[in-house]
């Protein structure tokens, strides 16, 4: 068993709707979590970052996470087709260790 | 230009030939690292290197070495490519605290 799980998609849905994704882990020493967004033939770039448990808001997206469900999410709302991208969840124990990935979930907005 | 580069963008080589992919660096982080990524693997951790001279494996070393001499430097050298290592390859930095990883562009790898 991975310790991050991530559904890979790809998940279809309509411009406009709220986007939830989702990542569960099993290590429940990791402390930093964070979302990465990542356009086709480009490099991951950072989108969400949380430390500890929570919900942080920035504009459109909401990350959360739940540390007794070992369970993190990030929802879009009103999503917009630029928002068409495979989403990358990663966490960590502590500010310098290693990132642990999640294998990415490609997301496709629809006009 | 600030940030990070990597070259070649797009390479193909043939099997058992040493080819090394270059990453640099203008911010002088701390922390460095070298990823794959593969269809249903997701980014996989090759080497990184928590600062200049001082480099380590991650999940997926064999086949491949680093190393850093200089804090802006951080290549990565298939010493004998095989077809198992055609990848999209991704360069990233860290500063201390390592709490955002910048990526570089990547380097699409084919052996052929």
């Amino acid at each position: 068993q991975k310790e991050v799980e991530q559904d890979p998609g790809p998940l279809s849905v309509p411009e406009g709707a709220i986007v939830s994704l989702n990542c569960t882990y099993s290590n429940s020493a990791f402390q930093y979590f964070m979302w990465y967004r990542q356009y086709s033939r480009k490099g991951p770039e950072l989108l969400m970052y949380t430390y500890s448990s929570g919900n942080k808001e920035d504009g459109r997206f909401t990350a959360q996470v739940d540390k007794s469900s070992k369970y993190i999410s990030l929802f879009i709302r009103d999503s917009q087709p630029s928002d068409s991208a495979t989403y990358l969840c990663a966490m960590a124990m502590g500010s310098n260790y290693q990132l642990i990935w999640g294998a990415g979930t490609k997301l496709i907005i629809k006009p | 230009d600030a940030g990070i580069t990597q070259s070649p963008r797009y390479k193909i080589t043939e099997t058992g030939r040493q080819v090394t992919l270059m990453c640099h660096q203008t911010w002088s982080h701390s922390y460095m690292f070298w990823y794959r990524q593969d269809l249903g693997h997701g980014l996989r951790l090759i080497y990184y290197s928590a600062a200049a001279d001082i480099t380590d494996k991650g999940e997926v070393p064999d086949g491949y070495v680093v190393s850093r001499s200089k804090t802006e430097n951080f290549p990565l050298t298939l010493e004998s490519a095989t077809r198992s290592q055609t990848s999209v390859y991704f360069c990233a930095s860290a500063g201390q605290g390592n709490t955002e990883a910048f990526f570089g562009q990547g380097t699409r790898l084919t052996v052929v």
